[in-house]
């Protein structure tokens, strides 16, 4: 079993609509979480930490649910370049960090 | 974006050769670290390093060695590549060893 597990998709949905994505992780230990979002053949880009609160960016809302073991990623009114895959990230600290395999968004017109 | 560098960008090589990938960095960050990445398997880590001369094995360190006697430069060497090793190799680098971490443009290597 990976340590974090994500729905690879892909997800197809309209502009405008709100997706949601969730990703759970084995290791009750982890302590630090992340969304980053990889476009096609480019590296890794943070977008956003995970705090045990919940925490907002803009369109972007991440909520992490200790008791369940994973964490979610809410996409509001999406736009097109919205499209590309997130991956989710937990460990206890950068030298144990698990990436999942990432779930890939399109958002059409 | 974080001044990372990688070089080379793509690599084409044969199995049972050495080969040996950079990592470069403008930022003076003390953490560096080489990934590799494959479809469904997401990013693993290889090695890392917390300072000069300092490395350690990360979750898929075998065929794999590291050096870094630059604080810029963090180097990844393939022994004698093999066909498992073809990946798209990623170096990051992060201030301290809980900041966030901050991913080069990738080097894309083929073991035939």
């Amino acid at each position: 079993r990976k340590e974090v597990e994500q729905d690879p998709g892909p997800f197809n949905v309209p502009e405008g609509a709100t997706v949601a994505f969730n990703c759970t992780y084995s290791n009750s230990a982890s302590q630090s979480f992340f969304w980053y979002r990889q476009d096609c053949r480019k590296e890794p880009k943070l977008l956003m930490s995970v705090y045990s609160s919940g925490n907002e960016d803009g369109r972007f809302t991440a909520q992490l649910n200790r008791a369940s073991q994973y964490i979610s990623l809410l996409i509001r009114d999406s736009k097109l370049s919205d499209s590309a895959t997130y991956l989710c990230v937990g460990g206890r600290n950068n030298n144990d960090m698990r990436f999942g395999a990432g779930t890939r968004l399109t958002v059409k017109p | 974006d974080a001044g990372i560098t990688q070089s080379p960008r793509h690599k084409v090589t044969e199995t049972g050769t050495p080969v040996t990938l950079r990592c470069h960095q403008t930022e003076n960050h003390r953490y560096m670290y080489w990934y590799r990445q494959d479809p469904g398997h997401g990013l693993r880590l290889i090695h890392y390093s917390y300072g000069v001369k300092d490395t350690d094995k990360g979750e898929v360190s075998d065929g794999y060695s590291v050096s870094r006697s630059k604080t810029e430069d963090f180097l990844l060497t393939l022994e004698s590549a093999t066909s498992s090793q073809t990946s798209v190799y990623f170096c990051a680098i992060s201030p301290g060893g809980r900041d966030t971490q901050y991913f080069g443009p990738g080097t894309r290597l083929t073991v035939l």
